[in-house]
């Protein structure tokens, strides 16, 4: 699975959009990109994938650009309970147990400021 | 539906005890997995099963055992427990047929040993 580089921390003011950058230049033509979250040690929280095409959910939208060398994590409307670490991830496509495998790094800590 | 159960949720154990961390998911998942997650760091693969039966080897995963002889239970096991293996440790499960499913996370086992 390729590689991940992101920022170690952000802050991001409450009502603003937190913007999270990941770097995977190494990706792969069948590698989805993950974005995950983990709040005060709680166990990490699914929030949204992608492949090639932009997504959105109720919960953030995913910005991948057209090399897919690079994604972006948009929290639209950060609040106080936003505050976590966000891992950004990047797992084979496919069927099958093995590619179910997920890496983690260690994530951009995000702080949301009141 | 209760999702990811893990217990106990605390651990104290003395160096050379056994013990094993519970997990159970009632989602019907193919796939479960465990990681540690150490202070400061991300998550760290140490087993998975991608069915009843079936076990295979994470990124650390020496010291521990594991078996899977329903879909519904993965446990964990501590042959010997070392101060090295104090920790919180995740239990995860998804479809693992269904290839680009999110994974759902129990709340972890914080392990302590002394």
């Amino acid at each position: 699975d390729a590689k991940t580089t992101q920022p170690t921390s952000m802050d991001c003011a409450e009502g603003r959009a937190a913007n999270l950058p990941c770097n995977h230049s190494t990706i792969s033509g069948n590698e989805y990109v993950y974005w995950y979250r983990q709040i005060h040690s709680q166990g990490p929280q699914y929030i949204i994938h992608g492949l090639k095409n932009n997504e959105t959910n109720e919960m953030a939208s995913l910005i991948i650009t057209e090399d897919r060398k690079s994604s972006t994590l948009i929290l639209p409307h950060a609040t106080l309970r936003d505050t976590a670490v966000y891992y950004c991830i990047v797992r084979v496509a496919g069927y099958g147990g093995a590619t179910n495998k997920l890496i983690f790094g260690t994530g951009t800590l995000l702080a949301v400021q009141p | 539906n209760a999702g990811v159960t893990q217990t106990p949720k605390f651990q104290v154990l003395k160096t050379g005890q056994s013990m094993t961390l519970q997990c159970a998911q009632d989602m019907n998942h193919e796939y479960m997995s465990w990681y540690r997650q150490d202070p400061g760091m991300g998550l760290r693969l140490i087993h998975y099963s991608v069915g009843a039966g079936i076990t295979d080897q994470g990124e650390v995963p020496n010291g521990y055992n594991v078996s899977r002889s329903t879909t519904e239970d993965f446990p964990l096991r501590l042959l010997s427990a070392a101060p090295s293996q104090t920790s919180v440790y995740f239990c995860a499960s998804s479809w693992g047929s269904r290839g680009n499913t999110e994974a759902f996370f129990g709340q972890g086992t914080r392990l302590t040993v002394v």
